[in-house]
């Protein structure tokens, strides 16, 4: 079973579309992160978040936002979508149990705006 | 959080160790070093993390200088399935979120 997934895969869409990239977690997790990989490859974390609290990346445009409808998911919704918003989102998971230390990724969405 | 310095790149031959050194200078006490890698196309994967003693796990281990300023990833016998980017980071602590260096892109040669 994949413990951290994402849907979709990957994501083709126009610029000033909105749209949505899915993340679930069956680890009984109860933090949640999006990071964003850019072409140049570096990861940058864009948000954390639990049943208490949100963090979020000061850098972040306020055009993303992430929604929990519950703790198992953590979906990113993009609004007004540009250019420079292509790039692979990864969905990552922290427990606060034995691997509290590590977090878990997914396997990424290539998003690619036209 | 602190900053890590890596080198851009190396080589190594399949079935032989390698040493990924890292430099922390500017670490303080109560930061852990982490250590993730990215094989191509997937999400990062956790590998180790430790304080200030070495530490050993099925993947890896981890040797920390004394006064903890650089640190050392040691694969005992890189296979083809180790080539990564591999990541040094440092946490202040466990609610932290990462910071993503550049990391070291391991190349494995058969």
């Amino acid at each position: 079973d994949t413990a951290v997934s994402q849907t979709p895969k990957y994501l083709v869409t126009q610029m000033g579309n909105d749209k949505s990239i899915k993340c679930e977690q069956n680890l009984g997790h109860d933090t949640m992160y999006w990071y964003k990989q850019d072409s140049k490859k570096f990861l940058k974390i864009m948000f954390s978040y639990n049943n208490k609290e949100l963090i979020i990346n000061e850098t972040v445009p306020n055009r993303f936002s992430p929604k929990s409808p519950d703790k198992a998911h953590l979906n990113l919704h993009i609004n007004s979508l540009e250019l420079g918003d292509s790039a692979v989102y990864f969905c990552a998971s922290r427990g606060l149990t034995r691997t509290r230390n590590e977090q878990f990724f997914g396997p990424g969405t290539r998003l690619t705006v036209l | 959080d602190a900053k890590t310095t890596q080198p851009n790149s190396m080589e190594s031959n399949e079935e032989e160790p390698v040493h990924l050194p890292c430099n922390h200078s500017t670490i303080s006490g109560t930061d852990y070093i982490h250590w993730y890698r990215q094989l191509p196309s997937q999400g990062p994967e956790y590998v180790i993390h430790g304080l200030t003693s070495n530490v050993n796990n099925r993947m890896a281990s981890l040797a920390i200088a004394e006064d903890r300023k650089s640190s050392t990833l040691i694969l005992h016998r890189a296979t083809l399935r180790d080539a990564a980017v591999y990541y040094c980071i440092l946490r202040r602590n466990a609610g932290n979120m990462l910071t993503f260096g550049g990391g070291t892109r391991l190349m494995v040669k058969p």
